[in-house]
């Protein structure tokens, strides 16, 4: 079954950096480059962070990049803060299948 | 500011029918395609249901096709979301969003619907 897989859960304390890491084991996602990461907030809708595996909306922080190697992307949280603190879930779309990762939450201690 | 504001939802019986709306601002909605992602805590995010910004052309995940209709009025700026013969675990917040590629942005607030006996 295609999936894309994420750790359950992350943390890091205030200014350090951290990477969430997705694995996807769907054909096609070593060559996809549709790579999506959402931010989610406890009780708030979903709010896009990258797409395209690295392009970042004008309105997010350069804090947050992507990359992605082979059949797994990367999200990089550089400089936490405290209102980094949420779920953070990964998306691949191929054709017109697309795929959630199941979301990691991110606390900052 | 493309902005998405959801309506309907509530609580419902096995069997029975909903209808969600999905009202754009913001920006030209005939150019963008929209979705229907669900997110249950059992499941986590769930895309459902996508359609073409000409409304021309739909597409279902496999769980809810035959019981779910997407459609839209972009002459009222509304898509809809038709949810028939629902079950038990369709129970979920189900958001609308955006298509302008291959990701979504921005997003509805989020409709509860809760299907239980």
């Amino acid at each position: 079954q295609s999936a894309l897989s994420q750790p359950a859960s992350m943390s890091g304390s205030p200014g350090q950096s951290i990477t969430i890491s997705c694995t996807g084991s769907t054909n096609g996602f070593d060559d996809d480059d549709y790579v999506s990461w959402y931010q989610q907030h406890p009780g708030k809708a979903p709010r896009l962070i990258l797409y395209e595996v690295s392009h970042r909306p004008s309105r997010v922080s350069d804090r947050f990049s992507g990359s992605k190697s082979g059949n797994t992307a990367y999200l990089t949280i550089s400089g936490l803060l405290a209102e980094d603190e949420a779920d953070y879930f990964c998306s691949s779309q191929i054709d017109i299948t697309v795929l959630f990762g199941r979301g990691t939450r991110l606390t900052v201690l | 500011e493309a902005l998405l504001v959801q309506s309907g939802g509530g609580v419902v019986q096995p069997g029975e029918s909903l209808r969600l709306s999905c009202e754009a601002s913001g920006f030209s909605i005939g150019t963008y395609a929209v979705a229907w992602v669900r997110q249950s805590p059992g499941k986590g995010l769930e895309w459902v249901s996508a359609i073409s910004g000409s409304g021309n052309v739909t597409y279902y995940a496999d769980s809810v096709k035959a019981r779910f209709t997407v459609s839209r009025d972009n002459s009222e700026k509304t898509i809809f979301l038709e949810m028939t013969n629902l079950r038990v675990d369709d129970t979920a917040v189900y958001y609308c969003t955006r298509g302008p590629g291959h990701w979504f942005d921005p997003w509805g607030q989020g409709i509860l619907v809760t299907v239980c006996s």
